[in-house]
């Protein structure tokens, strides 16, 4: 099974920051990387696939990148609706997410 | 617009199964797979399984083999997913959610459905 890693955890940022989160994969899954925010009490809604393709309608704020094993998910300029938690998934073989990581508002 | 429309929560008790059902609107219901996922109380996003609505035929995660089956019904553009010997840790929101393709991610979401697992 494919293990998907997530750092950081939880992430403290004021609203205008840059954010950065990481996803690490077991093996290689070359692209086949999604990246989806939730928030509480809501369905997660898929923000990045891909690895760097970005869903129609979401802010171009959002942007991904990488392959093979590491990834990355930006927010260029945090907003106040960004904060959520926001989780990684791979689709190479079978689906499996990370553990997710909450933005909070420091 | 597309929409995937879920039943409302259940409580069952430890033992029991539940049947949890998606109703698709908005697209050709036969043209998208259809994944189900899980999120207990706090807690991460877990893969369930998938259906292919054409043609009914599924795959499981390995951890719900032999206690969960999905089928679809295409009269009603309606995917069900039941789960059988219920136990506490059974106890979740779970989530509809199509793609595109058999290796593809999940472009849409139901509103997920509360499961209860309690004596």
């Amino acid at each position: 099974d494919i293990q998907m890693t997530q750092s950081p955890s939880t992430l403290s940022a004021s609203v205008g920051d840059r954010v950065t989160i990481t996803c690490r994969a077991s093996q290689s899954i070359s692209s086949r990387l999604a990246w989806y925010q939730q928030k509480p009490g809501k369905a997660p809604k898929l923000l990045i696939y891909k690895a760097s393709s970005l869903e129609s309608g979401v802010p171009s704020r959002f942007s991904g990148s990488g392959s093979g094993t590491e990834f990355t998910l930006t927010i260029s300029s945090l907003q106040p609706d960004d904060f959520a938690t926001y989780y990684c998934q791979q689709y190479d073989s079978y689906w499996t997410f990370g553990q997710g990581t909450k933005v909070e508002s420091k | 617009q597309v929409q995937l429309v879920q039943s409302g929560g259940e409580v069952r008790k430890p033992g029991a199964s539940v049947k949890v059902s998606c109703q698709a609107s908005g697209y050709t219901f036969t043209s998208y797979y259809m994944h189900w996922v899980r999120q207990a109380p706090g807690q991460g996003l877990e893969w369930v399984g998938i259906i292919n609505p054409r043609g009914g035929s599924t795959s499981y995660a390995q951890k719900f083999q032999g206690r969960v089956t999905m089928i679809s019904d295409t009269s009603t553009s309606t995917v069900y997913m039941e789960l059988s010997s219920l136990r506490s840790e059974d106890t979740a929101v779970y989530y509809c959610a199509r793609a595109g393709g058999p290796r593809d991610y999940f472009d849409y979401w139901g509103q997920g459905s509360l499961v209860t697992v309690s004596s």
